[in-house]
């Protein structure tokens, strides 16, 4: 069974800091999703990365994925407080999802 | 398009009773799926379905199943509710080849059994 680690789970950050969100992974997977999660909503997707060397940007936000430390970050530059949410990453093997337990940031003005 | 849709948005249940959650997608999408998710918790998978009439079990299936007889929906049924099962229930879907196998959730089933 393929585990799944976030860190931090809870992140209280400045507005205008940099910083990074580390999602750990223990076996061999095809793909790795980053979510965003508001209180009481549903799962907005931000990135799917499909290879090694993967990287992808949307705005604040820098998702990566090295696949040979089975590690991807979510890099936040400059927060701002509309980034304030639930950070999921997810792992997929085949039709397989595993899901990290979250990491909750704040940005405070 | 609506996307996905779920259905009822809110649900108490007794211990025992039986109910379905229904969802619906309008993308065309073949692969759909049922997570759910606890208080403080990641989502778990538990059935996905990769087109009308195949479905397989998530990492936790007991004390539900599915069915898929078209494109568009994927009920999930829970036959004996037990106080275990109270969590946030979502529907997903997805495309493989397009959009880079993004996964598209729905609103969620928020169900508590007393």
């Amino acid at each position: 069974e393929l585990k799944v680690e976030q860190n931090p789970l809870f992140l209280s950050m400045q507005e205008g800091k940099n910083y990074t969100i580390y999602c750990n992974y223990s076996t061999t997977s095809d793909r790795l999703y980053w979510y965003r999660q508001d209180p009481g909503k549903s799962l907005e997707s931000l990135f799917v990365l499909l290879s090694n060397g993967a990287v992808k940007q949307e705005g604040r936000l820098m998702a990566s994925l090295d696949t040979k430390a089975r590690l991807s970050t979510l890099h936040i530059t400059a927060a701002v407080h509309d980034l304030s949410a639930t950070y999921f990453c997810a792992s997929a093997a085949g039709n397989q999802f595993y899901f990290g337990t979250g990491t909750s940031l704040t940005v405070i003005p | 398009n609506a996307g996905v849709t779920q259905t009822p948005k809110f649900r108490i249940l007794k211990i025992g009773q039986s109910m379905t959650l229904q969802c619906t997608q309008d993308m065309n999408h073949n692969y759909m799926y049922w997570y759910r998710q606890d208080p403080g918790m990641g989502l778990k998978l538990i059935y996905y379905s990769v087109g009308a009439g195949i479905t397989d079990k998530g990492e936790v299936p007991n004390g539900y199943n599915v069915s898929r007889s078209t494109t568009e929906d994927f009920p999930l049924r829970l036959e004996l509710a037990a106080p275990s099962q109270t969590s946030v229930y979502f529907c997903a879907s997805s495309q493989r080849g397009r959009r880079s196998y993004e996964q598209y959730f729905g609103p969620g089933t928020r169900l508590t059994v007393t």
